[in-house]
């Protein structure tokens, strides 16, 4: 079945360095994905997606870049502040995405160091 | 803000309490969606509503009821809830089911007796 998973359940970065949040899927067909942000106490808020024809998307200080080859994407934040500090989940329709079905990775916690 | 407005953010309840949460959008979106997120674990599906008729029922015990009034409301009744049913309820919607991204809301923290 399908699957996407991230990395590293926890990564730390300095404030004002740039962070970088990976994510595998499984199935090579797979031809849409998103990331949401996730902050305590609140529902994920979708931040940016990616088709598959696309290896590069930016938008306001994150880039999501996508190599489908590896089967691999990353969400990069530049600049990173304290507002950034959140679970982040990469996360993709199930098969042909018609059943509205997401299937979410497991989520990285960003901590922002002062 | 979130465009998707769940209420009540908190509810505590027992075992043997009714009660129902409260989800409202007003983007005309005609996917409207049910999770359930235990603490640090990603949100899993319940239900998927299509057009205000339930399309999907992810194999959840019948002591959730969702129901969608109008393409605006989505509603999750509960009733002899267990404690493991304690955790974050969001409601999602989209354009359509098959249309991407879901926009979710802050969810409502349940916990039960």
């Amino acid at each position: 079945g399908e699957s996407v998973g991230l990395h590293l359940p926890t990564l730390s970065v300095q404030e004002g360095d740039n962070s970088i949040i990976n994510c595998a899927y499984s199935n090579s067909a797979s031809d849409y994905f998103i990331w949401y942000k996730q902050e305590s106490g609140k529902g994920p808020q979708f931040i940016i997606d990616i088709r598959s024809n696309m290896d590069k998307r930016q938008g306001q200080r994150v880039t999501v870049l996508l190599n489908k080859t590896v089967k691999h994407l990353s969400l990069q934040i530049a600049a990173t502040q304290p507002g950034d500090s959140a679970v982040y989940f990469c996360a993709e329709p199930q098969g042909s995405g018609n059943t509205g079905k997401l299937i979410f990775g497991q989520g990285t916690t960003l901590q922002v160091k002062p | 803000d979130t465009e998707v407005t769940q209420t009540p953010k908190h509810l505590v309840m027992g075992m043997t309490n009714k009660k129902s949460l409260k989800c409202e959008q007003h983007m005309g979106h005609r996917a409207m969606y049910w999770y359930k997120q235990k603490a640090k674990k990603p949100p899993e599906l319940m239900f998927v509503y299509s057009y205000e008729k339930l399309s999907i029922n992810e194999s959840v015990p019948s002591r959730f009821s969702p129901e969608c009034p109008n393409s605006s409301l989505l509603n999750l009744h509960l009733h002899a809830l267990q404690p493991e049913d304690s955790a974050l309820y969001l409601c999602a919607s989209s354009q359509a089911r098959a249309r991407m991204p879901q926009h979710f809301g802050d969810g409502t923290r349940l916990s039960i007796l």
